[in-house]
């Protein structure tokens, strides 16, 4: 069965400083890796995707996360965070077929001043 | 790009009632639909499955006969939730495939939040 552990339940860094989102998946076979990122009341925004190809992958809003097979993981990344990215982030597996996305618990981002 | 529309994107209802709530995909063909619960500050569970003119295949512990999903075209899906109680209360959001490739995952609705008086 596939899973997502996104270990950070709540994590707080300072506007401007860079940020790590944790992401560990189980996936029987080759996984399509996504990050979505939520503000409170609103509906899913898609940051990134990973299907294939180059294993670091650009998304929006600057952001950036690298797929590592070794490792199971697929990090977001943010070099310097801005009090807008202040949301929730949920990182999410699926694969080729009609199979559905499974969600990671997420991850609650607070910026500081 | 691809859209996914929901709607309503919030209704309250008197327990006992039943409510609709509908996903579109407005410039795509949506072969299979899926639709998710969200509880407060948790994350996304998925309910049920619906590929078009097919039954829904509902996850473990969901009830298909109070949370009817009907896919009866390429662009429309909607779940009806039946006599609905405060504990129905949350947040529905769906989201769509057109094919089976990765590229085929075409996003997710803006959500209806669902207030059970």
């Amino acid at each position: 069965a596939q899973s997502v552990t996104q270990p950070d339940i709540h994590i707080t860094v300072s506007e401007g400083a860079s940020l790590e989102l944790r992401c560990n998946y189980s996936y029987g076979a080759t996984p399509y890796l996504f990050w979505y990122v939520q503000s409170p009341g609103q509906g899913l925004q898609l940051l990134l995707k990973y299907f294939s190809g180059d294993t670091l992958v650009q998304g929006i809003k600057g952001f950036e996360a690298e797929f590592k097979r070794s490792q199971s993981s697929f990090n977001l990344r943010k070099p310097s965070v801005h009090w807008s990215d202040a949301a929730e982030y949920f990182c999410a597996v699926g694969g080729f077929g009609n199979e559905k996305l499974t969600f990671g618990t997420g991850t609650r981002l607070t910026i500081i001043p | 790009g691809a859209v996914v529309s929901q709607h309503p994107s919030w209704v309250i209802c008197k327990s006992g009632t039943s409510v609709k709530i509908e996903c579109r995909s407005l410039d795509f063909q949506a072969t299979t639909m899926f639709w998710y619960r969200q509880f407060p500050k948790q994350s996304l569970m998925l309910m049920a499955t619906s590929n078009e003119g097919s039954k829904a295949t509902y996850e473990q512990g969901v009830e298909k006969d109070k949370f009817l999903i009907n896919h009866a075209s390429l662009t429309l899906s909607t779940l009806t939730v039946t006599s609905a109680h405060p504990e129905d209360s949350s947040f529905y959001i769906c989201s769509a495939r057109s094919g089976r490739e990765g590229s085929s995952w075409k996003g997710f609705g803006a959500g209806t939040r669902l207030s059970v008086l």
